[in-house]
């Protein structure tokens, strides 16, 4: 049971445009959600989070934008840079629910061409 | 330095051996995670510690594995007699929680390669 859905496993852009990496929740108790990094041969990198009673969060080039109703996410890379390229997660927990497990999606490759 | 560290980066062991990892988190951080990943996967919840008390496993953790964190600091994974599909990626992560905020921070990861 895939609770956290990245149904794109990549994505390609051109240098300065936009980035738009999406995710999908089924469980209604997740109430944080995370975007982290990560790059071959290294642990993930936190990137930007939100919480469930906010539906932005801006910070620098990265906004996070939550959709509850919907229960869809979306990470906004602007302008995307080369350097941007790496495997995107997705993440979610229940904290309210007591648990502190973060259960991720499979990831989105993205490749920034110069 | 003073993110978290994890040894040994890689390990290769033959099939029914024990093997162990040592997972150093940021010195401040009160909570420990466990993770492991395969490939085309994302991380998958193993287990976590609050200081020194084991507060959730995942049913990922067979007998067969095992965590401490006896001082409240550092922790260890060990797996027992392993088998060629414990082959993975383990991550460990930690954390400060303040209020509802869980942002986990992790280490490089130990690749093992079972044989």
């Amino acid at each position: 049971d895939q609770q956290v859905k990245q149904n794109s496993p990549s994505l390609s852009v051109q240098e300065g445009r936009i980035s738009i990496l999406n995710c999908d929740y089924t469980n209604s108790m997740f109430d944080y959600f995370l975007w982290y990094k990560k790059y071959p041969a290294e642990g993930p990198t936190f990137l930007i989070s939100i919480s469930s009673i906010k539906d932005k969060n801006e910070d620098g080039r990265f906004t996070v934008f939550l959709n509850k109703s919907a229960k869809h996410l979306s990470l906004h890379i602007v302008p995307s840079q080369p350097g941007d390229s790496a495997v995107y997660f997705c993440a979610a927990s229940a904290t309210q629910g007591g648990s502190e497990k973060l259960v991720f999606g499979k990831g989105t490759k993205l490749t920034v061409n110069p | 330095d003073t993110g978290v560290s994890q040894n040994p980066r890689h390990k290769i062991t033959k099939r029914g051996q024990n093997v162990t990892f040592r997972c150093d988190p940021i010195s401040e951080h009160n909570r420990l995670y466990w993770y492991r990943q395969t490939l085309g996967q994302g991380p998958e919840f193993l287990t976590y510690f609050q200081n020194e008390a084991q507060l959730e496993k995942s049913r990922l953790l067979s007998d067969r594995f095992s965590a401490e964190r006896p001082k409240g600091s550092f922790s260890t994974l060990e797996i027992q007699r392993t088998e060629q599909g414990d082959s993975a990626m383990y991550l460990c992560a930690s954390s400060w929680l303040a209020g509802t905020y869980n942002e986990q921070f992790f280490g490089p990861g130990t690749r093992l390669t079972v044989l």
